[in-house]
């Protein structure tokens, strides 16, 4: 338990559907990260958030859409995905930007059809 | 463009120290050695940096030469569930810096 939580753990999804990844970290941190890692691949940073404004896209296609209500909770919104994009998504926070001790989440398996 | 370099695999027998190394011979002076692992199908996990100084926590200890160009992580008593890849990366620990995982080691303990 690494106080990073996600949700859904696994989820299937349709070319044409429209769903959302949720990450919750109850550790007071002001940094949370999404981040892709498909098969036989090493893990790729998509977006950065601190203190609830992105501060990074590392040029990740507009049908993924992050959001950030709040330094506890973060969200990828996903919609007209690829078969492609089927990979592991994790989210992970720290104290700050810049401070490379991360905390990872379990990781949402998302599969597209 | 990597910054470190590690063998793919290795194996470790239960119950011995299991050493990892890593090469980082173009880190600059303020960039830090981070390990991570990751078990299989979970989110990697944090286990310990270094500047140029040993370190040491309860999970590993790590060491970097003093030319800071390469270090190894050491576990000192390996157990099955420390099988997983583990990730040796090279940040400075500051503004927009971020964590690079490339490919890691594979280390599988033998029974």
């Amino acid at each position: 338990e690494t106080g990073v939580t996600q949700t859904p753990r696994h989820l299937v999804m349709g070319m044409t559907n429209k769903k959302s990844l949720k990450c919750e970290q109850h550790l007071g941190h002001n940094a949370m990260y999404w981040y892709k890692q498909s098969a036989k691949k090493p893990l790729e940073l998509m977006f950065v958030y601190s203190l609830e404004e992105r501060v990074e896209n590392n040029s990740v296609p507009s049908r993924f859409s992050p959001e950030c209500p709040n330094s506890s909770h973060l969200f990828l919104h996903l919609h007209t995905l690829q078969p492609e994009d089927s990979a592991l998504y994790l989210c992970a926070s720290s104290q700050e930007e810049g401070v490379n001790e991360q905390f990872f989440g379990p990781g949402t398996r998302l599969t597209v059809l | 463009d990597a910054k470190t370099t590690q063998p793919p695999s290795m194996d470790c027998a239960e119950g011995r120290a299991a050493n990892l190394p890593c090469n980082h011979s173009t880190i600059s002076g303020n960039e830090y050695v981070y390990w991570y692992r990751q078990i299989h199908s979970q989110g990697p996990q944090y286990i310990i940096h270094g500047l140029k100084n040993n370190e040491t926590n309860e999970m590993a200890s790590l060491i970097i030469t003093e030319d800071r160009k390469s270090s190894t992580l050491i576990l000192p008593h390996a157990t099955l569930r420390d099988t997983a890849v583990y990730y040796c990366i090279v940040t400075a620990n500051w503004g927009n810096e971020k964590l690079t995982f490339g490919t890691g080691t594979r280390l599988t303990i033998i029974p």
